[in-house]
């Protein structure tokens, strides 16, 4: 079962534009990442925010965290044509070994 | 060079063919991980190792079944391949002893078809 719930599943927007996804999970976290996976490729690892933070920047990244809400949103601000991917949240539980869980992904084109 | 390979890229096969995948890599790390991803429903965990005499089955398992050769080796196996096993499958590492954060490295994947 999945952990991590995405939202939108697909994305398209112009050059220069913000994109923002979403990730809903269901269970306490000890931290959340996001990893970038273009077209057939492995995925790379983005971002991380930890349970207490609230807010995270990485250059055009921006990761907001609702420990409450059990959801997270990843912004990327004045897109570029090259941020076109598929975006994964992936949570870290308080599980032994601390295990991941991927989200299904939000599949983001960004026309230029 | 990459960090994690994987072997072979592609791969076709027919029904009941032993399938063997494998993977390598050159970060040092403990930690190795083989996903599968269909489309739609983001990786799904098959097997992972925490070091070379620990091997542990993920949510997937049935049909699959690994070997860790050594810190740098893990190969994943389809003893019978079936059509549904069909998918793009990913390994990965970690390295949590040395982070306290479980950030993976993932390989460029293998995708396989089953016939």
């Amino acid at each position: 079962s999945q952990q991590g719930e995405e939202d939108p599943q697909a994305l398209s927007i112009q050059e220069g534009e913000n994109a923002t996804m979403n990730c809903s999970y269901k269970t306490s976290i000890n931290n959340l990442q996001w990893y970038r996976q273009n077209s057939g490729r492995g995925l790379v690892h983005l971002i991380l925010i930890r349970s207490n933070e609230r807010e995270k920047h990485s250059g055009r990244l921006r990761v907001t965290l609702d420990t409450s809400k059990k959801s997270s949103s990843l912004l990327i601000t004045a897109s570029r044509a090259a941020d076109t991917a598929s975006y994964f949240c992936a949570t870290e539980g308080y599980n032994a070994g601390n295990m991941l869980t991927f989200g299904g992904g939000t599949r983001l084109m960004v026309k230029p | 060079d990459a960090d994690v390979t994987q072997t072979p890229r592609n791969r076709i096969t027919k029904t009941g063919k032993r399938i063997m995948l494998e993977c390598s890599q050159t970060k040092g790390h403990d930690r190795m991980y083989w996903y599968r991803q269909d489309p739609g429903l983001g990786l799904r965990l098959i097997y992972y190792s925490f070091d070379v005499k620990d091997i542990n089955k993920g949510e997937i398992s049935d049909g699959y079944s690994v070997s860790r050769q050594a810190q740098a080796k893990f190969s994943l196996s389809l003893e019978s391949a079936i059509p549904n096993q069909t998918a793009l499958y990913f390994c990965a590492t970690s390295d949590v002893g040395s982070l306290s954060y479980n950030e993976q490295f993932f390989g460029p994947g293998t995708r396989l078809t089953v016939l």
